[in-house]
């Protein structure tokens, strides 16, 4: 079936330095890829998106490309803040499977000043 | 717009006892998924609601079950409740045929 790789946190970083999240996924079919973020005591909010090889999602500052060759789709910001400080989730939907999402584990991020 | 919202915020039960969660879609959508998202887990489908049919499902039991209303709001029914049941349950409301999905806040269900 379905599933979702990502790097485990925490991740430390200081403010204005680079973050990469990786994401690695199999699926049986050709999905939708999705970084959702989720703030302490919050539901998910949606990222960013790609919906088939080589989009590039970006949003925020945030961006990801969805690589097939690879089954990747890494996040990356250029320079953080204090305020991206959360945990991020990246998925996938699978339109054959009724676009339900899976999810990988979660890799929390903490930016200190 | 309205939002997903989720009611209640928090809930409290013993084992073996049922609980409800509710939640309205956003204004538009026609479909409703909810997913468990234990403690510092992703979040895992339970299942999917569609013109008030249950339309997907995952690995749960079947003492989760859920109903969608004609205004596309939904609930979710957990009997028999075990502890392992303690968990953020969330709510995704779509409209049917795309592939993004916007949550709600979560009801926080805790399992003594």
């Amino acid at each position: 079936g379905d599933s979702v790789t990502q790097m485990e946190g925490p991740v430390t970083l200081s403010e204005e330095a680079f973050l990469t999240i990786n994401c690695t996924y199999t699926a049986t079919g050709y999905p939708s890829l999705f970084w959702y973020v989720q703030y302490p005591g919050e539901g998910l909010q949606l990222l960013l998106k790609a919906t088939k090889a080589d989009d590039k999602g970006s949003n925020k500052g945030f961006e990801a490309t969805y690589r097939k060759e690879t089954t990747s789709f890494h996040l990356e910001k250029g320079s953080v803040q204090v305020s991206d400080s959360a945990v991020y989730f990246c998925a996938l939907s699978d339109r054959a499977a009724g676009n339900k999402l899976t999810f990988g584990g979660g890799t929390r991020v903490l930016v200190k000043p | 717009e309205t939002g997903v919202t989720q009611s209640p915020t928090h809930l409290i039960k013993t084992r073996g006892q049922q609980v409800t969660l509710r939640c309205s879609s956003q204004s538009g959508h026609n479909t409703v998924s909810w997913y468990q998202q234990a403690l510092g887990q992703g979040p895992q489908f339970i299942f999917q609601y569609y013109r008030e049919e249950e339309n997907g499902r995952g690995n749960f039991p079947p003492r989760f079950s859920g109903l969608q209303f004609p205004n596309y709001s939904s609930e979710l029914n957990v009997n028999a409740l075990e502890l392992d049941d303690s968990a953020l349950y969330l709510c995704a409301s779509s409209l049917a045929g795309t592939n993004e999905q916007f949550f709600g806040p979560g009801t926080r269900l805790t399992v003594l």
